[in-house]
């Protein structure tokens, strides 16, 4: 089973601030991967796929990159909705695993 | 837009089977190359794949829980069913339903709201 490690456990951001998620696999997971927002009492929602393709309504200010086994997620200016927990997720070997999630709270 | 619900008892005891539903609705659980899968949290933790099943019935499970899981689905009535046996406390958890893209991006792009399964006698 691939083990996908996401750092930091929680970023503190302010509004209007970048921020920088982490996912490492085990191994390559190629372009395989995808990064899914969860808010409190919620479902979760997907963000990107393909390591970099926006998903439908999602707003540019996300962008995924990297490739193999490192991967990053960046939030160009944190909004109030963005204060969420943001996991990443690989679909390129079974069982599809996810990351143990990073929580952007508000600084 | 598709919308995914399950449903289901809240509290089930030890050594029982917990049953879940998942009603897919603005779009056909037949239609397209689409996948459909089970996904549980456990209380303050990470997210865990169950398994997934086809319109035709083909099913691939986690490894993890394949000896107590069974997914079926009923087209006619755009369902997808999950049961886990021999259940303990370690399955509390919330249960989400979620669709996999296609057969060669098992990434999740609509997910159910969840629903708390507590296991407790």
């Amino acid at each position: 089973e691939i083990v996908m490690t996401q750092s930091p456990a929680t970023l503190s951001v302010s509004p209007g601030e970048r921020a920088t998620l982490s996912c490492r696999a085990s191994q390559s997971v190629s372009s395989n991967l995808a990064w899914h927002q969860q808010k409190p009492g919620q479902a979760p929602r997907l963000l990107i796929h393909g390591a970099s393709t926006r998903a439908t309504g999602i707003p540019a200010r996300f962008s995924g990159s990297g490739s193999g086994t490192e991967f990053t997620l960046t939030i160009s200016s944190l909004e109030s909705e963005d204060f969420a927990v943001y996991y990443c997720q690989q679909y390129n070997n079974w069982p599809l695993t996810f990351g143990g999630g990073t929580k952007v709270e508000i600084k | 837009q598709v919308q995914l619900q399950e449903s289901g008892p809240g509290l089930v005891k030890p050594s029982q089977t917990l049953s879940l539903t998942c009603t897919v609705s603005g779009g056909s659980i037949s239609s397209g190359n689409y996948y459909w899968s089970w996904i549980r949290q456990h209380p303050g933790k990470g997210l865990e794949w169950i398994g997934y099943i086809y319109y035709s019935g083909t099913t691939f499970y986690n490894p993890s829980l394949k000896s107590r899981i069974t997914i079926s689905v009923d087209t006619s009535k755009n369902q997808f069913s999950l049961k886990l046996s021999s259940v303990t406390a370690a399955d509390t958890a919330v249960y989400y339903c979620a669709r996999n893209w296609d057969s060669t991006a098992h990434y999740f792009d609509y997910w159910g709201q969840g629903t708390l399964v507590t296991v407790s006698s």
